[in-house]
């Protein structure tokens, strides 16, 4: 049963171009949700997505921006990359059932290098 | 506004020795804990969480927490650590059903 999964695992870019991250949810969930993890700190939460709707958003601009496929599968896109955008980036999934979401599983990361 | 703070940001043990890592959460409603764990190069894994009930709730590989409730606090603890317990562990509190908010995390060391 594959868990969480994201592409790539490593990227670099230079200031000012845009990035999609990529994230396949486990097995049987529906639910996914991003996070900017910066180093030293903990996961901060960007936005979480259920079916294919932007549900919540935590407190990022609007360079940030999501996608989810039918699939369950999601992608983040973040526009006009500034050097401060470097940071793993985590997917999380979960399940949505009877008005709350199971736990969250994480995938391993996207580590982005803002250059 | 919600945090969650994680007193302990390194910590270094000796094998056998016995773990607390402090966490306290500033929200006055009902809350979803959890505690992840963090090995080198691998993905947040859960380690235990606490939704209702009993107070004080076992995870996997031997940890447990007590989730007290005046006191905004769910400690993280192991009665005897070792070196593979040596990882970052980071505490979260779920608000409503969708976001999680971590604490700034708290590496561990155990030197064998």
């Amino acid at each position: 049963d594959a868990g969480v999964t994201q592409s790539p695992t490593h990227l670099i870019k230079t200031r000012g171009q845009q990035v999609t991250l990529r994230c396949s949810p486990k097995s049987g969930h529906d639910t996914v949700s991003w996070y900017q993890q910066a180093l030293g700190q903990g996961p901060q939460f960007i936005f979480q997505y259920y079916e294919e709707e932007e549900r919540q958003r935590g407190n990022f601009p609007d360079r940030f921006s999501g996608h989810q496929f039918p699939n369950y599968s999601s992608e983040l896109n973040v526009n006009a990359l500034l050097l401060g955008d470097s940071a793993l980036y985590l997917c999380a999934s979960s399940f949505y059932l009877q008005g709350e979401n199971t736990e969250a599983f994480f995938g391993q990361g996207t580590r982005l290098t803002v250059v | 506004a919600q945090s969650v703070s994680q007193h302990n940001h390194h910590v270094i043990l000796s094998e056998a020795a016995s773990l607390e890592l402090g966490c306290n959460y500033s929200y006055g409603g009902t809350v979803n804990l959890f505690w992840y764990v963090q090995y080198p190069g691998q993905h947040l894994q859960l380690l235990l969480k606490y939704f209702s009930g009993d107070p004080l709730v076992k995870g996997i590989k031997g940890f447990e927490a007590e989730f007290i409730k005046s006191k905004f606090s769910f400690n993280l603890r192991k009665p005897s650590v070792q070196w593979s317990d040596t990882a970052e562990y980071f505490c979260a509190v779920r608000q409503g059903t969708y976001k999680y908010i971590f604490g700034t995390g708290t590496r561990l060391k155990v030197l064998a």
